[in-house]
């Protein structure tokens, strides 16, 4: 079955950096483009970034555009999101995502989430 | 691009039907038959339950359809049952350069 397990998340400073890493398994992962999407306490669902199944083509939101770099590995089936310069809104559960159809159709198998908070 | 508009809550009781609104734009909702719907239970991750608009994952009850009207998709749960109690965002493909959005979010109670 499709398995997707976050992991790197944490309490980090404002303006520090973190990496976050998703193992995937139970699937064909270099056919699949991948998202982050993150959930900030008490709030909504808020789309992070996409990579295409190759890593050729990623996509971001403007809140983390220039601070945040998505890529994959599909030797290691292993996503990795470099984040830097961190804010205190970035703190949330940061949850991988797999795209089942094309980009942002069908956000079909998520994982169970990391959290990142961002504080002094 | 601004999230989609959900109501805050709905409710209902046991074997009711509600509908849950999602308005957005001709840029999104509007101009793609890729709205999707998922559904949020406390402290866990989302699940998947309507995209393409109207098509349900192998698994998923059939008393959750979806439609679409011109920049407004719907979510309608019939047979309301306790377990329906969650949070559901629906999300929708954009032409924008961030790809897609998601709504604002509407928590469900069941009476």
């Amino acid at each position: 079955q499709v398995q997707l397990v976050e992991s790197g998340g944490g309490v980090v400073q404002p303006g520090r950096s973190l990496r976050l890493s998703c193992a995937a398994s139970g699937f064909t992962f270099s056919n699949s483009a991948m998202h982050w999407v993150r959930q900030a306490p008490g709030k909504g669902l808020e789309w992070v970034a996409v990579i295409s199944y190759d890593g050729t083509n990623k996509y971001y939101a403007d809140s983390v555009k220039g601070r945040f770099t998505f890529s994959r590995d599909n030797i290691k089936n292993t996503l990795y999101l470099q984040m830097n310069s961190l804010r205190r809104e970035d703190t949330a559960v940061y949850y991988c995502v797999r795209e089942g159809g094309s980009y942002f159709t069908r956000l079909d198998y998520w994982g169970q989430g990391t959290l990142v908070t961002v504080s002094s | 691009q601004s999230a989609l508009t959900q109501p805050a809550s709905v409710s209902g009781s046991p074997g009711q039907s509600i509908t849950i609104s999602c308005t957005g734009t001709s840029s999104d909702v509007g101009g793609y038959n890729y709205v999707s719907w998922y559904q949020q239970h406390s402290d866990t991750a989302p699940k998947l339950i309507i995209y393409d608009v109207t098509n349900r994952p192998s698994g998923v009850s059939n008393r959750f359809s979806g439609s679409k009207s011109g920049n407004t998709a719907s979510l309608t749960i019939s047979g309301l049952q306790a377990e329906d109690e969650a949070d559901y965002y629906c999300a929708s493909k954009t032409s924008s350069t961030t790809l897609g959005v998601f709504g604002t979010g509407t928590r469900v109670t069941v009476l």
